[in-house]
Formats: C-alpha cells, sequence, structure tokens
C-alpha cells in the first residue's frame, strides 16, 4: 500500500509551547489529509479534514484557532498544537486519500506522534 | 448513541480458536464498512473490506446485515500474531470518505 509518514513521531514539550506535526504522503499526491485523535484506550477521533489549497473543515468541538492546519502541497499537511496543555497530551494520526477520482478511495494512515505535554 | 458500536473485550482465547466481533452502527445510510486493524501504540493498518454478499481473506470472514445495521468479523485457526485491537469502521457516505471508527475491540491470543 501507499505510504505515509510523520514526524516527529513522539515529541514532549512544556506546557504553553507550540507543536508541529508534519504529515507526508510519499509515494502519492493526496487531496485529502485527515487529523485524528486517539486518547489512551479510546478510539481515533476526527479532528479534521484537510483539503490541498484550501482552509481545513474542523469536527464540532476542535478549536480551529488551537489545532493549525495547512495543507499547502498534495503531499504535505502540518497539524500545529498552538500553546499546548497536558489535556493535549494524545496520539496524533493523519491519514491521507490518493487522488484517484470517483467513489471511495482508501486512506493510509501515518505512524502517529505521541505528543506529551508536560 | 455512538455511531459504531463494539464490545471493547478483551477476548482472551487460545491459539487455534475462532473468535467472532460484531459491530453495530447507527446511520442507515452508510455505504462503505471496513475492519482494521491497530497494534499497541501503532496507526490503524485496514485488514479488510466488508461486502454486503460477504466477503473472505484466509482465515478472516467478513459479513454484513444491512437490515441489523451490523457487521461481523470472524477469525479461524487463532495464531499469536492476530493479538490486537479491531476496529469496526464505516463510511458514512462516499462522497466525504470521511471514517467513523468504533472504539474497538481487543484480542489476546494465548498460547
Amino acid at each position: 500500500g501507499a505510504v505515509v509518514s510523520q514526524h516527529p513521531s513522539r515529541v514532549i514539550c512544556k506546557s504553553g509551547t507550540s507543536v508541529k506535526i508534519e504529515c507526508r504522503s510519499l509515494d502519492f499526491q493526496a487531496t485529502t489529509m485527515f487529523w485524528y485523535r486517539q486518547f489512551p484506550k479510546q478510539s481515533l477521533m476526527l479532528m479534521a479534514t484537510s483539503n490541498e489549497g484550501s482552509k481545513a473543515t474542523y469536527e464540532q468541538g476542535v478549536e480551529k484557532d488551537k489545532f493549525l492546519i495547512n495543507h499547502a502541497s498534495l503531499t504535505l499537511s502540518t497539524l500545529t498544537v498552538t500553546s499546548a496543555h497536558p489535556e493535549d497530551s494524545s496520539f496524533y494520526i493523519c491519514s491521507a486519500r490518493d487522488r484517484v477520482a470517483g467513489g471511495y478511495n482508501e486512506q493510509f494512515f501515518g505512524p502517529g506522534t505521541r505528543l506529551t505535554v508536560l | 448513541r455512538k455511531e459504531v458500536e463494539q464490545d471493547p473485550g478483551p477476548f482472551n482465547v487460545p491459539e487455534g480458536a475462532t473468535v467472532a466481533f460484531n459491530c453495530t452502527y447507527s446511520n442507515s445510510a452508510s455505504q462503505s464498512f471496513f475492519w482494521y486493524r491497530q497494534d499497541c501504540r501503532k496507526e490503524p493498518k485496514l485488514l479488510m473490506s466488508v461486502y454486503s454478499s460477504g466477503n473472505e481473506d484466509g482465515r478472516f470472514t467478513a459479513q454484513l446485515n444491512r437490515a441489523s445495521q451490523y457487521i461481523s468479523l470472524l477469525i479461524r485457526d487463532s495464531k499469536l500474531s492476530d493479538s490486537a485491537t479491531y476496529l469496526c469502521v464505516v463510511n458514512p457516505n462516499n462522497a466525504g470518505n470521511m471514517l467513523t471508527f468504533g472504539g474497538g475491540t481487543r484480542l489476546m491470543v494465548k498460547p
């Protein structure tokens, strides 16, 4: 299957700092990327849908000013957690959809970024 | 009511056993259904899609019952390596390509 990378894989930061997470599709172009968050023993929750060249669509309850998403190219989307607090500690996973028209296109998941805010 | 519901388990089974998981979904208009596997601290990986007629991939069999809005996954001849969390995933509509994840069912296969 297609490969999606995320960087960094793990980050520990102090409360109040901002953290940027990169999501890259390595061997395909992704018109759409998705950002998920997973708390311990819970399922993945979609945070936002990111379309190349346009503003992200955020799910209800997700603060767009706190979780800044940029999808500047067909292979890169970034999520910036601004002024992170301990409650933002979570496993952040991105996925990317191949640029193929019509029907359902499989989402390929990145390996995730584990964020710990002290 | 959650959009996609699963028994969290854990299901503890011996090697070689057959185990089945069920999942129910609330949106009757849902179009696509999948089972993903997620290992501890890893990303989910697609195990198989679920088709209306049911489908099989080696030791894994998936079934869809639209009338009752549930999906099942059957694993035969369980291996130690099958130990993981199995996520039931529903795509509410093909156009949006958004996925709704169930909470997952944890499987532990013991020697």
